[in-house]
Formats: structure tokens, sequence, C-alpha cells
């Protein structure tokens, strides 16, 4: 089975623009959940999705918002990028929204924000 | 709020030797844990993980022992190796659908 992919893998852009990232689950998995990985912070969780709703939110601001559709592909959005937006964006997926349900990651987005 | 501990941050162990990772978690309702190992560049991969109804999970040279009690688990890894060298986080499973991190340690195995 093929894992979870991510694109784009690099991405730089400047303070104020808008972003949007990809992220394709493991075939079969239905849930997806996004984190932000920094080397302060650790990893941070976003939220997630499943059967195209968002089941749970982490402690970010509006700014960070996301959508799946219904392959369970999910992208996620940062409008009006902060230099503190730099940061590598996992997203995981496992088979069902259960928090006892191995998640498997994807290889990231790295973002920068000049 | 709720969260997971993780000591040490750094961790550095000659070949062969053992290295103890400990971490603890605040939710009592926590009933998962796994352990993910996170190779520069790369994606954090699972390595082990174990479940609130085993004290204790063993894969080769990897071992995690959960003490609900106390709230703590911790990754053994015996027999290091320097493709062991990476950063291990260990994490616990909060409500019913995320987990929550521990901040990482990164363990360098010295040829």
């Amino acid at each position: 089975k093929a894992g979870v992919t991510q694109t784009p893998r690099y991405l730089i852009k400047t303070r104020g623009q808008q972003v949007t990232l990809s992220c394709s689950p493991i075939s079969g998995h239905r849930s997806v959940s996004w984190y932000q990985q920094t080397p302060g912070q650790g990893l941070q969780f976003l939220f997630e999705y499943f059967s195209e709703t968002q089941r749970n939110k982490g402690n970010f601001p509006g700014r960070f918002s996301g959508r799946q559709f219904s392959n369970s592909r999910s992208e996620m959005n940062v409008s009006t990028l902060e230099l503190g937006d730099s940061a590598l964006y996992l997203c995981a997926s496992s088979q069902i929204p259960d928090s006892t349900d191995t998640q498997y990651f994807g290889p990231g987005t790295r973002l920068t924000v000049l | 709020g709720e969260n997971v501990e993780q000591h040490p941050s750094t961790l550095s162990v000659q070949e062969g030797d053992s290295a103890v990772i400990k971490c603890t978690y605040s939710d009592s309702a926590s009933n998962y844990f796994p352990w993910y190992k996170q190779e520069l560049g790369k994606r954090p991969q699972l390595i082990i993980d174990i479940r609130s109804n085993v004290g204790e999970k063993k894969d080769q040279r990897i071992a995690v022992t959960l003490n609900k009690t106390a709230k703590h688990f911790s990754l053994h890894i015996t027999e290091t190796q320097p493709e062991d060298s990476a950063v291990y986080f260990c994490a616990a499973s909060i409500g019913t659908y995320k987990y929550i991190f521990g901040t990482g340690t990164r363990l360098k195995v010295l040829a």
C-alpha cells in the first residue's frame, strides 16, 4: 500500500500571503489529522477530519483551516501568513477517527514564511 | 490542560548500551500510547505502541512499559546501534479523537 503523501514538499511564502497544503491518506483510511512541527514546540495538533467533517481542533487561530473531500483527501489552508507559521506541517491518516487507532504520517510540507 | 511530559530531551549513549526514555501523561482516561521515531528530514514512523490493558510489550530490541497507576510509560532500547540515532516522540490518546505528543528526545548513539 502506498503511504501518506503530501504536496508540495517545500513552500516559500511572504508575510500576508495564504497557502494551501494537500494530503492524500493511505488507501482505505478515512481519518486525516494535521500537525505543526517546530523545533521549540514539538508536534502540535491542528485538526482532524473524518467523513468530510472536522471532528476536533487544536489551539490554533482561525487563520488555520482545513477541509476533507469525499475521497478522504484533505487540504489545510493558512491565511495571512506570519513569520511564526514557518514550520513542518505533517498530516497523518488512520482508518477510523479513534484515538486508539494508529496514525501514519506523511513526509510533511516545509513552509518558510519570509 | 492535558499534557505529556517527556524526558530527557537529549540522550547520548555508547553503541551497545541501553537507552531509556520516559513519559508522563495527565489524562487518566488515556488508553493508547504510541512511540514514533523521526530521523533527520524524514517523517515520524511508529516503532511500537501499547494499550492500557497491557503492562509491557516487546519487539526485538525495543520494549515499552506502562504504569497506569503512576501515569507513566517508558521506551527501552537495548544493544543500541548508530542507526537508532533519531528523535523519539511519545504520545498519549486524549479523549476520543486525538493524541497529544511529548516534546521529543534526541538520541545519539556514539560509535
